[in-house]
């Protein structure tokens, strides 16, 4: 099976700074990752993905970096902002069932 | 709102007694899973749909928990007989896919208390 790491239970970054949340899994069969933002009492929000043909993917203000190598995985987010105060899942997809870490709460100090 | 939707988004029993948690894709999603989390927790595979077909079932999945998807639309979850370590937040996603891995999209979740 799967198992799937953060980590860091909790991290706290500066407004405006850049945050980076570090995730491990252990099934190198695992062929896509997906990163999910929870916010208190909602369903975990997607935020970016990638697949295992890719090392790194880029969105809105967010960077996801796969090493296959080491089986790593991590998120960037730029220039944090309250508003990414939440909890941060990292999740890995072998066939098309999901395992998620145990997240990784973001913190935003003014 | 076109999102996935839950319903109840609370629901308290009691020992023993019987559940049913509807889960409202999105609509033309052909895909449909179901997880559990607990507090503190990330979200626990329990089951997958492929349109009407239940295709995966978690060992998390005891004899006591069902689920359907009839129509290949909504899907029900059911617990009978509860017990207090079914307390958790239950939570349906959907997805459009016809290889592996694609994006999820989650519903907001059914939170149980089992007294």
């Amino acid at each position: 099976g799967e198992s799937v790491g953060l980590h860091l239970p909790t991290l706290s970054v500066q407004e405006g700074d850049n945050s980076i949340i570090n995730c491990a899994y252990s099934n190198s069969a695992s062929d896509y990752f997906i990163w999910y933002k929870q916010e208190s009492g909602k369903g975990p929000q997607f935020i970016i993905d990638i697949r295992s043909n890719m090392d790194k993917r880029q969105g809105q203000r967010v960077t996801v970096l796969l090493n296959k190598t080491v089986k790593h995985l991590s998120l960037q987010i730029a220039a944090t902002q309250p508003g990414d105060s939440a909890v941060y899942f990292c999740a890995a997809s072998t066939w098309r069932q999901l395992t998620f870490g145990s997240g990784t709460q973001l913190t935003v100090l003014p | 709102d076109t999102g996935v939707s839950q319903d109840p988004r609370h629901k308290i029993t009691k020992r023993g007694q019987n559940v049913t948690f509807r889960c409202d894709p999105i609509s033309e999603h052909n895909r449909l899973y179901w997880y559990r989390q607990t507090l503190g927790q990330g979200p626990e595979f329990l089951t997958y749909f492929q349109n009407e077909a239940q295709l995966e079932k978690s060992r998390l999945l005891s004899d006591r928990f069902s689920a359907e998807r009839p129509k290949g639309s909504f899907s029900t979850l059911e617990i009978q007989r509860t017990e207090q370590g079914d307390s958790a937040m239950y939570l349906c996603a959907s997805s459009y896919g016809q290889g592996d891995g694609d994006e999820q999209f989650f519903g907001p979740g059914t939170r149980l208390t089992v007294l």
